[in-house]
């Protein structure tokens, strides 16, 4: 079965540290897609990035990374020099196999960051 | 305007109520998807539709029943609201025909409901 697992519940840090966000997540298939998704106080879901199961690049947007590896079926997502404004709730989801063609989504319980000033 | 727009934002209702959530798009995605969001659980799926003439159970569809008026309308209803139906509401949209075997869902500002 499909899982993915967020094993921070919460983290704390102070402002201008870094943090990594870990995903770890467990799927059968070999094609499938990996997400991460930001939940601010406000409570809108944003789309942060969206990784398919061939590109093992890590992607740097910003202050944001990631990081990719199958070897470990993690998909962790760091953020550098964090800000009082990166505080929310952050979702790392798996796709159902795509060969399902549903984009149906299993989400992780969320890892709640709070950056202090 | 938002592209996924969802009412009421907040509702607050009695047990036994009939409650209706609505969801509209501008996206012109085919595929809509209901979701609820409890504390420590994350998102979890409560129906979906891939167009007019398609709806499909998710996770956790007892209780609940859906309606697709058009491509761009997706409700949810609660037929006789009870306390454990208490959350956070989603609606997510995504785009089959954008040429990926798996697209991005895009999802709406949430409706906070409330039952007493």
């Amino acid at each position: 079965a499909q899982k993915v697992t967020q094993a921070q519940t919460e983290i704390s840090v102070v402002e201008k540290e870094d943090v990594t966000l870990d995903c770890v997540y467990e799927t059968r298939d070999t094609t499938y897609y990996l997400f991460w998704y930001k939940q601010p106080p406000s409570g809108e879901l944003v789309f942060l990035i969206r990784r398919n199961s061939f590109d093992e690049q890590n992607e740097i947007s910003g202050r944001y990374s990631w990081n990719f590896q199958k070897s470990t079926s993690s998909f962790n997502f760091t953020i550098t020099a964090s800000q009082v404004v990166d505080s929310a709730v952050y979702f790392c989801a798996l796709s159902e196999p795509a060969s399902y063609n549903t984009d149906k989504l299993i989400f992780g319980t969320g890892t709640r960051l709070q950056v202090f000033p | 305007d938002a592209d996924v727009t969802q009412t009421p934002r907040n509702r607050i209702t009695k047990t036994g109520k009939r409650i209706m959530l609505e969801c509209s798009q501008t996206k012109g995605h085919d595929r809509m998807y209901w979701y609820r969001q409890d504390p420590g659980l994350g998102l979890r799926l409560i129906y979906y539709s891939f167009d007019v003439k398609d709806i499909n159970k998710g996770e956790i569809s007892d209780g609940y029943s859906v309606s697709r008026q058009a491509q761009a309308k997706f409700s949810l209803s609660l037929e006789s609201a009870i306390p454990n139906q208490t959350a956070l509401y989603f609606c997510a949209t995504s785009d089959s025909t954008a040429g990926e075997t798996t697209d991005t869902q895009y999802f709406g500002p949430g409706t906070r409901l409330t039952v007493l």
